[in-house]
């Protein structure tokens, strides 16, 4: 239980293309998610908070405009990365918990690799 | 603030041995969790094992087993009978109000199995 998808896996595209990332929670309602950033060899940063049905919480330093999230469902948040350039390459990761479970860990998705050219 | 502490880079373990993964935490909140996860070089994350800051007793999850000593504020993971899968990075991590809240990871230890 508690599945947490994620999709796409891999995304290469152009400089100033947009993507959307999606996170799904597959046998459970998430009325938060999170959203990380991993750079090779580093840790996971998280980016931002996104809560169903209003605005996401950034972290500091994290552009809103730039990342832009919608958690239009209990099972559905994405992540869109706006007007990409190269140094948006990174491993971005979901991570969602069941809160009907009691004290359960967040589970992950299985994160996206996103490489801009 | 919350802020987790990892201290080995990198570890080089003997297949079939036992390896401790060192992690230390602060927090100024009582109640707190913390895990452990285990990503391998394909990405994801694996989640390996809690403790409840309120917890009487060390966690344990079949070969992994969590050393948790509250007063020096320290959480490592011990990893017996290790076998060449378990060579992954692994990240300590913590929350408040036991799981609710974001997770703040530890800069992670690359354990490598030898044969």
């Amino acid at each position: 239980g508690a599945v947490v998808s994620q999709h796409p896996s891999w995304v290469i595209c152009k400089s100033g293309t947009s993507v959307k990332i999606e996170c799904r929670s597959l046998d459970f309602q998430a009325t938060t998610m999170f959203w990380y950033r991993q750079f090779p060899k580093q840790s996971l940063m998280l980016m931002a908070t996104s809560n169903e049905g209003s605005k996401a919480t950034y972290e500091q330093g994290v552009e809103k405009d730039k990342f832009l999230i919608n958690h239009a469902s209990l099972t559905l948040s994405t992540l869109t990365v706006t007007s990409a350039h190269p140094e948006d390459s990174s491993f971005y990761i979901c991570s969602a918990r069941d809160p009907a479970r009691g004290v359960q860990p967040q589970h992950f998705g299985d994160g996206t690799r996103l490489s801009i050219l | 603030a919350q802020k987790i502490t990892q201290t080995q880079p990198g570890m080089f373990v003997q297949e079939k041995e036992a390896v401790t993964l060192d992690c230390t935490y602060d927090t100024s909140d009582p109640s707190y969790g913390l895990f452990w996860y285990k990503q391998p070089s394909s990405g994801e994350m694996i989640f390996l094992i809690y403790q409840g800051s309120y917890d009487q007793q060390n966690a344990t999850e079949g070969r992994y087993s969590l050393n948790f000593q509250k007063a020096r504020k320290s959480a490592n993971l011990v990893i017996s009978a290790s076998q060449l899968g378990d060579s992954a990075m692994y990240f300590c991590a913590m929350t408040n109000n036991f799981g609710n809240e974001k997770l703040t990871f530890g800069t992670g230890t690359r354990l490598t199995i030898i044969p």
